[in-house]
């Protein structure tokens, strides 16, 4: 399969905890997005990165959250001490560098449960 | 800031029923559009894309949408829909002014009976 993955799939913690999730772009994509879905919503923008450089981060994206792209292929999201308000779908994407194109291949998301 | 509006939140047709899903979007630039859905249990998958020309735009398994500037909409049609057209379907915008983030609309969840 050649498309976004990511791990894991599905994620139970107790508030408090830290977690982190990956995401493995498609390989030839140097654009790499984050998003968060909550039930009965559509995705809401996190972050993305071109490469290894982080260019923008949502007012979502809380001083908790952090993510890295250290060698601009996969990516990490941690969240440090989750809320039950974090509990939601984490979702990556990926694009390539083209100018005026913007077509962005999801993953099938990580979901993060908070007790 | 962009926003997207689905005002459709669960459509219920029968098969072979035509579909229309609107969606409108506030951003007075340059914009790029897509519909995106979601079968149960599956990723999102793009059905199709407006980022300029014709705006008339056919996608995947029989779906388009036609962007209407005049309007901010760009609504996504199937003239007969079927019993695995079931989904969640999404409407997102991208401001076309070197920011890469999506804008989504809250879904339509479509449900096709047999």
């Amino acid at each position: 399969d050649t498309g976004v993955s990511q791990d894991p799939r599905h994620k139970i913690t107790k508030r408090g905890q830290n977690v982190t999730f990956r995401c493995d772009p498609i390989s030839e994509h140097n654009r790499l997005y984050w998003y968060r879905q909550t039930l009965g919503q559509g995705p809401e923008f996190l972050t993305y990165f071109q490469n290894e450089a982080q260019l923008e981060k949502s007012r979502l994206l809380s001083d908790r959250f952090s993510a890295e792209r250290p060698k601009g292929s996969f990516s990490t999201l941690e969240i440090q001490r989750t809320e039950q308000g974090d509990s939601a779908m984490y979702l990556c994407a990926s694009s390539l560098v083209v100018p005026g194109y913007n077509e962005q291949f999801f993953g099938p998301g990580t979901r993060l449960t908070v007790l | 800031a962009q926003s997207v509006s689905q005002h459709n939140h669960h459509v219920i047709l029968s098969e072979a029923a035509s579909l229309e899903l609107g969606c409108n979007y506030s951003y007075g630039g340059t914009v790029n559009l897509f519909w995106y859905v979601q079968y149960p249990g599956q990723h999102l998958q793009l059905l199709l894309k407006y980022f300029s020309g014709d705006p008339l735009v056919k996608g995947i398994k029989g779906f388009e949408a036609e962007f209407i500037k005049s309007k901010f909409s760009f609504n996504l049609r199937k003239p007969s829909v079927q019993w695995s057209d079931t989904a969640e379907y999404f409407c997102a915008v991208n401001a076309g002014t070197g920011r890469r983030a999506l804008t989504f609309g809250s879904g339509t969840r479509l449900q096709v009976q047999p």
